[in-house]
């Protein structure tokens, strides 16, 4: 079945400075990758998504790029702020599946 | 719009002691799924219904673990008997397409 690697499991950067986790999978079938941000003891909620379509997606300060090749994806924050403190996890599915595997999470900290 | 509800939101028991958790998903999601995160680990899928058919129940640890959703709207996951091991948050969410839209989870305790 599919897995997810994820890393770094934990990233402190200064605020202002950009931040990249890294994902990879294993089922090159995997056409769905979201990412969510897990606040502590809240819900996680998904900030991007990408589909094996295209390569790369941009939301403002948030940005996600796709290798299929590879298998291998990416999360991008731009300028982080301190409200970017969180953990962040990535996931694979086979689309209409609904299965997501998600990676292990990643801590990012802003330092003010 | 109202998001996926869960209740409780904390759960203490001891161990051999049933437990059951419930989910309200957002209005007019066909699908529904119950995860369990342990502590610094992402989400697991324990089960995923489509309406009231649960349609991958094969993480489901079926010799305590069972779930329903008898109309196709909010579901119950039970645990019984409880073991140590169980401790965790459980998450539902909720779906109409890909996007999984999580509650705020239980996290069970036991003791």
């Amino acid at each position: 079945g599919e897995n997810v690697e994820q890393h770094p499991s934990t990233l402190s950067v200064q605020e202002g400075d950009s931040a990249v986790i890294k994902c990879t999978y294993s089922d090159s079938a995997s056409n769905y990758f979201p990412w969510y941000k897990q606040e502590l003891g809240k819900r996680p909620q998904l900030i991007i998504d990408i589909r094996s379509n295209v390569g790369e997606k941009k939301d403002q300060r948030i940005a996600v790029t796709l290798n299929k090749t590879a298998k291998h994806f990416s999360l991008h924050i731009t300028e982080t702020q301190p409200e970017d403190s969180a953990v962040y996890f990535c996931a694979a599915s086979i689309d209409n599946t609904g299965k997501l595997i998600f990676g292990q999470g990643t801590t990012l900290q802003v330092k003010p | 719009e109202a998001g996926v509800v869960q209740s409780p939101r904390y759960k203490i028991i001891e161990k051999k002691q049933p437990v059951a958790f419930w989910c309200n998903p957002i209005s007019g999601h066909n699908t529904l799924y119950w995860y369990r995160q342990n502590l610094g680990q992402g989400p697991e899928l324990l089960i995923r219904y489509e309406n009231e058919e649960a349609v991958d129940d094969s993480q489901l640890p079926k010799d305590r673990f069972s779930a329903e959703r008898l109309k196709g709207v909010d579901s119950t996951l039970k645990i019984q008997p409880a073991e140590l091991g169980d401790s965790a948050v459980y998450l539902c969410a909720s779906s109409l397409s890909n996007e999984q839209f999580f509650g705020p989870g239980t996290r069970l305790t036991v003791l």
